[in-house]
């Protein structure tokens, strides 16, 4: 088993350029999220999906959006990334939404944007 | 909305030294979990606590949860060159009988182990 993965690991975009981030799990799990790691802040929850085809706002999704048409995969994007957006992105994913289950996190995604 | 708040942010010491990093939440939650962080990695889990006052060991560390279930440490006994990375600490709130099932992560405590 892969566990989760994630597409690319690097990537640079100039301000104002779009992209799409690809994470894919490959253990049945139902929820999956989108966190960002900066520097002294933690990681923070951008949005979330409890299940194929929903996805909910987490703790700062301005200027992200997400989908969620397979259960193995969810994708973040970026329509117009601003240099505020760059960043560490881990996708992880979870067997329940209780809270009660581990998550298991990709390898990241570095996003610079100039 | 809650914060979790980790301390302290930067934690350097020698080797065979021991390591403590403390976790606590504006609000009670219904469990904690911990996750350590390598350098250039990503998150891994490492355990849960649920009940309060509860106390888990795993080889040289043990996680406390306190008995208002709104802190939590983490403890490292004699560390190695092996134990540096990020531990982050991350809690479901609790309200009223219901958890909102997102968990909430500190900010994180970077150990760095000089041999």
């Amino acid at each position: 088993n892969a566990g989760v993965t994630q597409t690319p690991k690097f990537r640079v975009l100039k301000t104002g350029q779009s992209m799409t981030l690809l994470c894919a799990q490959d253990m049945n799990h139902e929820y999956m999220y989108w966190y960002r790691q900066d520097p002294g802040m933690g990681l923070r929850l951008i949005h979330y999906s409890v299940g194929e085809g929903t996805t909910a706002k987490g703790e700062v999704p301005d200027g992200y959006n997400v989908s969620r048409l397979k259960k193995q995969n969810f994708l973040l994007g970026l329509e117009s990334a601003a240099p505020s957006q760059t960043s560490v992105y881990f996708c992880a994913s979870s067997y329940s939404n209780t809270g009660y289950n581990e998550q298991f996190f990709g390898p990241g995604t570095r996003l610079t944007v100039l | 909305g809650q914060q979790v708040m980790q301390i302290p942010q930067y934690q350097h010491v020698q080797e065979g030294e021991d390591f403590t990093t403390y976790c606590n939440s504006s609000t009670t939650l219904s469990n904690i979990q911990w996750y350590k962080q390598r350098p250039g990695g990503h998150p891994v889990f490492l355990i849960q606590l649920v009940k309060s006052g509860e106390v888990k060991k795993q080889k040289r560390l043990t996680f406390q949860f306190g008995e208002a279930k709104k802190n939590s440490s983490l403890h490292i006994t004699a560390t190695q060159t092996t134990d540096v990375g990020t531990y982050f600490c991350a809690g479901l709130r609790y309200a009223g009988g219901t958890s909102y099932g997102k968990l909430t992560f500190g900010q994180g405590t970077i150990l760095t182990v000089h041999p």
